[in-house]
């Protein structure tokens, strides 16, 4: 079946450190891919997207590369801000349904 | 801004109450979901829809239950809550953009708390 595979969090930066949150997925076919942000006490958001392979993804200084042949889509900044601290979701989607990966944790501490 | 509402944000109730998680949305997508989302972030879809008078059931099985009358409006309700239906709920719906990617767009949650 189809499914996503995040890092395991906390993930703990201090600020202006790189970040990476590695996900890698599972689908039958070329789905679509997204990055969503959750801070505290709100919904999702969506942070950015790739809808095939080799399409980058970019937002707010986040990036994402859609990499068809080792089916991973990891988002990377190169400089972290406290305000970026939230819980980030990597998901798919073929048609009307997103299939979720478990989200990371991400604390940045001044 | 957000375009699409979610009431109570915060609720705790006793076990047995009929709950009903409101969910409005004002840019006319036809297609509308709730998710549950575990104290450990993971999120199941619970129930989604296509439209008025269209609902189905998701990945993961939920007593709970929806409706479709109105293209902004998909409330869920619980009409026995325990308190395993303690968790958050979020509303999303989307529309179907020209790059061929369905693009969520969430509410902040309602916060369930059954006693």
């Amino acid at each position: 079946g189809n499914s996503v595979t995040q890092m395991e969090g906390p993930v703990t930066l201090s600020e202006e450190a790189f970040l990476t949150i590695n996900c890698t997925y599972t689908a039958t076919g070329y789905p679509s891919l997204f990055w969503y942000v959750q801070y505290p006490g709100e919904g999702l958001q969506l942070l950015l997207k790739a809808t095939k392979a080799d399409d980058k993804g970019s937002n707010k200084g986040f990036e994402a590369t859609y990499r068809k042949e080792t089916t991973s889509f990891h988002l990377e900044k190169g400089s972290v801000q406290v305000s970026d601290s939230a819980v980030y979701f990597c998901a798919l989607s073929f048609t009307d349904k997103l299939i979720f990966g478990t989200g990371t944790r991400l604390q940045v501490f001044p | 801004e957000a375009d699409i509402y979610q009431t109570p944000r915060y609720l705790v109730i006793g076990t047995g109450k009929k709950i009903t998680l409101e969910c409005s949305q004002t840019m006319g997508h036809d297609k509308m979901y709730w998710y549950q989302q575990d104290p450990g972030m993971e999120l199941h879809l619970i129930h989604y829809s296509y439209g008025v008078n269209s609902t189905e059931k998701g990945d993961l099985s939920s007593e709970s239950t929806v409706s479709r009358i109105r293209t902004e409006h998909f409330p869920l309700t619980l009409e026995s809550a325990r308190p395993s239906h303690t968790s958050q709920y979020l509303c999303a719906s989307s529309e179907w953009r020209d790059s061929g990617a369905n693009v969520l767009t969430f509410g902040a949650g309602s916060r369930l708390t059954v006693l």
